[in-house]
C-alpha cells in the first residue's frame, strides 16, 4: 500500500522560531490534509491541499503532487503550536478512497 | 455550526466486556468514518458509513462493528475487549462518502479514550 513518511519525527524549538515539516508519499494521491493534534487528542484541520500553496496566518502549506511531497511551514512559533502534526493522503485502495496517515511530527515549542 | 461530537470522552473497561461509542457528525454531513489511534500503530482506519450503510472497512477483526442511523449519527461497538484495544477512537465526518468521491475534506471529533484493564 501507499507509504506516508513524515520528517522529522520530533522537533524542539524556542518560541519565535520558524519550522518546516515534511510529508513524503509513495504514490499519486487524490487529496492531502494537514492536521494538528492538540494535547487532548483532537485533530484540528489545518489545510486541505491536494496541490499548490495555501496560507492561513502564520501557517502555510505547499503540496507538489508530481514530486509526491508536501511541506507545512510554521512561522514565529508559539507555545500553543506544540503538539503532533499529521499529514494524511487520500488514495483509491481496493475500489474505495481511503485516508492514510503518516506517523506524525511531534513539535515542542519552549517559552 | 457545531463540530463533530463524540461520547463518552473517557471510558474504562475490563477485558471481555463490550463497549459502544457514539459519534454525531457536523450538521448536514452524511458520512462518518472511524479511526483507532495507538502509540504503536498510529492512526488506522476502521470503517466508513454513508446513508446507514458501511461503505468501506479497514483491517480489523470482526469484534469491531458499527452502524449509522437515519440522522447520520454513528455508533461503533467493540465486543470481547482485549488489552490491545486500549486506544483513542476518533470519528470524522464529511459531506459525502470519501470512499466514493475524492477531494472530500474530513473533520474530526475530540475522540473517546478507551482504557481496557
Amino acid at each position: 500500500g501507499i507509504q506516508v513518511e513524515q520528517s522529522p519525527p520530533d522537533l524542539i524549538l524556542q518560541e519565535g522560531a520558524n519550522s518546516t515539516l515534511r510529508c513524503n508519499f509513495s504514490d499519486s494521491v487524490n487529496n492531502l490534509q494537514w492536521f494538528h493534534q492538540n494535547p487532548w487528542g483532537q485533530l484540528i484541520n489545518l489545510f486541505y491541499i491536494p496541490s499548490g500553496t495555501k496560507q492561513n496566518g502564520r501557517l502555510s502549506a505547499t503540496t507538489v503532487a508530481t514530486e509526491r511531497y508536501s511541506l507545512l511551514y510554521i512561522s514565529s512559533s508559539q507555545t500553543t503550536d506544540s503538539g503532533v502534526y499529521f499529514c494524511a493522503v487520500e488514495r483509491l485502495i481496493q475500489g474505495a478512497q481511503k485516508l492514510v496517515f503518516g506517523q506524525g511530527t511531534r513539535l515542542t515549542i519552549n517559552p | 455550526k457545531a463540530g463533530v461530537t463524540q461520547t463518552p470522552r473517557y471510558l474504562i473497561k475490563t477485558r471481555g466486556q463490550q463497549v459502544t461509542l457514539s459519534c454525531s457528525p457536523i450538521s448536514g454531513h452524511r458520512s462518518v468514518s472511524w479511526y483507532q489511534q495507538t502509540p504503536g500503530q498510529g492512526l488506522q482506519f476502521l470503517f466508513e458509513y454513508f446513508s446507514e450503510t458501511q461503505r468501506n472497512k479497514g483491517n480489523f477483526p470482526g469484534r469491531f462493528s458499527g452502524r449509522q442511523f437515519s440522522n447520520s449519527r454513528s455508533e461503533m461497538n467493540v465486543s470481547t475487549l482485549e488489552l490491545g484495544d486500549s486506544a483513542l477512537y476518533l470519528c470524522a465526518s464529511s459531506l459525502v462518502a470519501p470512499s466514493r468521491v475524492p477531494h472530500n475534506e474530513q473533520f474530526f471529533g475530540p475522540g473517546t479514550r478507551l482504557t481496557v484493564l
